[in-house]
């Protein structure tokens, strides 16, 4: 099992651009997340989707629009970047039910935009 | 709301003593709790989890966590730190009745050989 896998694993951007970050998740999880780090910020949520068709706003949604393409893929899309998105991603994935909750974490894309 | 502390930036120890990287944390109901662990250039990877039943909870590598509700604590602790162990360890938590789990800003733990 690969696991969360995320493309591209780093990206520069010119502000204005617009890009899609792609996450996958062969563990059959139902729960999606998109995250940013920022030094001295830990993690941020962004956006989750909790079920196959349906998404909801994070901490930080502002500047973003996402897609639960189907139960494996869960998509980032920055229409116009700004330079305050400069930024690491990740994708992380989680089941729910008693035993379960701990997330899942792609190994993330350092995104710059200048 | 739910919100999660981790006080210290930066926790120095030396190798071959105990660790203790501390974490509290603030929710409404009955709260899930859970540390992990990020190496440099990496995602991060989960260490442990308390959901329900024992407050001392073991996980990966050797770390332990202990759930102490009176305090809304949830500090992870090894009996003896490898230089290893050097990375950036975060606490998070999500309330029972919540879909989302919220983190602390990290702690990075820096061990001496």
């Amino acid at each position: 099992n690969a696991g969360v896998t995320q493309t591209p694993k780093f990206q520069v951007l010119k502000t204005g651009q617009s890009m899609t970050l792609q996450c996958a998740q062969d563990m059959n999880h139902n729960s999606m997340y998109w995250y940013r780090q920022d030094p001295g910020m830990g993690l941020r949520l962004i956006y989750y989707s909790a079920s196959e068709g349906t998404t909801d706003k994070g901490e930080v949604p502002n500047g973003y629009n996402v897609s639960r393409l189907n139960k494996r893929e869960f998509s980032l899309r920055l229409e116009s970047a700004a330079p305050s998105q400069t930024s690491v991603y990740f994708c992380a994935s989680s089941e729910e039910g008693i035993r379960f909750y701990e997330q899942y974490f792609g190994p993330g894309t350092r995104l710059t935009v200048t | 709301a739910q919100s999660v502390a981790q006080p210290e930036d930066q926790v120095n120890v030396a190798e071959g003593n105990p660790l203790t990287v501390k974490c509290t944390y603030s929710v409404s109901g009955n709260p899930y709790l859970f540390w992990y662990v990020q190496y440099p250039n990496r995602g991060l990877q989960f260490l442990l989890k308390y959901i329900t039943g024992d407050n001392l909870v073991k996980g990966s590598y050797g770390f332990e966590a202990e759930f102490n509700k009176s305090q809304t604590s949830f500090h992870l602790k090894k009996p003896s730190a490898l230089v290893s162990d050097s990375a950036l360890y975060f606490c998070a938590v999500r309330d029972s009745s919540a879909s989302k789990i919220i983190f602390g800003s990290g702690t990075r733990l820096s061990i001496r050989p």
